[in-house]
């Protein structure tokens, strides 16, 4: 148990719903972030928010939009995703920012039909 | 070529064994990650580093930032090391004037008792 934990742990979604991933830390951090993992492909970062500011979007497609409401909460709301969406994605949060150690969450599992 | 490149890709090893995984790099880093994946997607952060040496029970990792090399060693190694051991970078994004963190392919280690 991290203390990040993240809902569903699974989710199947066709190419046309819209659905959210959520996130929430209970370690007083500052900072969290959405990791993507593909099979048999390095983890790729796709959003951090440090102190509710969005301050890293390393060129995601806009069908991944991310909110942070506050320092603890984190979604990321899908919608009209493709096959090669489906991936591991994995939330994170720090104390500050890249240079701190970070603790992940279980990960949801996203199957897209 | 990756920026972070991780040898060996897949590892095994007998219960007991020393274990070396290699991480090199290709770009300045402020700091190096070492994280461990186990089957089903949990992330733990093993160590960060900058410099030097760190140790926590039978983990050790070192880094030679001249060479730009780290190694993760797993003394008296066990099944339940079995697990993906991830290196991660982060360095500066000079376009940006933010940082990046960058992350290997990992190296799947199986232990057998």
């Amino acid at each position: 148990e991290t203390g990040v934990t993240q809902t569903p742990r699974h989710l199947v979604m066709g190419m046309t719903n819209k659905k959210s991933l959520k996130c929430e830390q209970h370690l007083g951090h500052n900072a969290m972030y959405w990791y993507k993992q593909s099979a048999k492909k390095p983890l790729e970062l796709m959003f951090v928010y440090n102190f509710k500011e969005q301050t890293e979007n390393n060129s995601v497609p806009s069908r991944f939009s991310p909110e942070c409401p506050n320092s603890s909460h984190l979604f990321l709301h899908l919608h009209t995703l493709q096959p090669e969406d489906s991936a591991l994605y994995l939330c994170a949060s720090s104390q500050g920012d890249l240079y701190y150690e970070q603790y992940f969450g279980p990960g949801t599992r996203l199957t897209v039909t | 070529k990756n920026e972070v490149e991780q040898s060996p890709q897949n590892l095994t090893a007998q219960e007991g064994e020393f274990i070396t995984i290699n991480c090199s790099y290709s770009v300045g880093i402020s700091a190096l990650h070492w994280l461990q994946q186990h089957p089903g997607g949990g992330i733990v952060s093993l160590f960060m580093l900058s410099s030097g040496k760190k140790k926590h029970g039978r983990l050790i990792a070192t880094i030679n930032i001249q060479e730009k090399h780290s190694s993760l060693h797993i003394t008296a190694s066990h099944p339940r090391d079995s697990a993906v051991y991830i290196c991660a970078v982060r360095s500066d994004d000079v376009e940006t004037s933010g940082s990046r963190l960058t992350f290997g392919e990992g190296t799947q280690l199986t232990v057998n008792p």
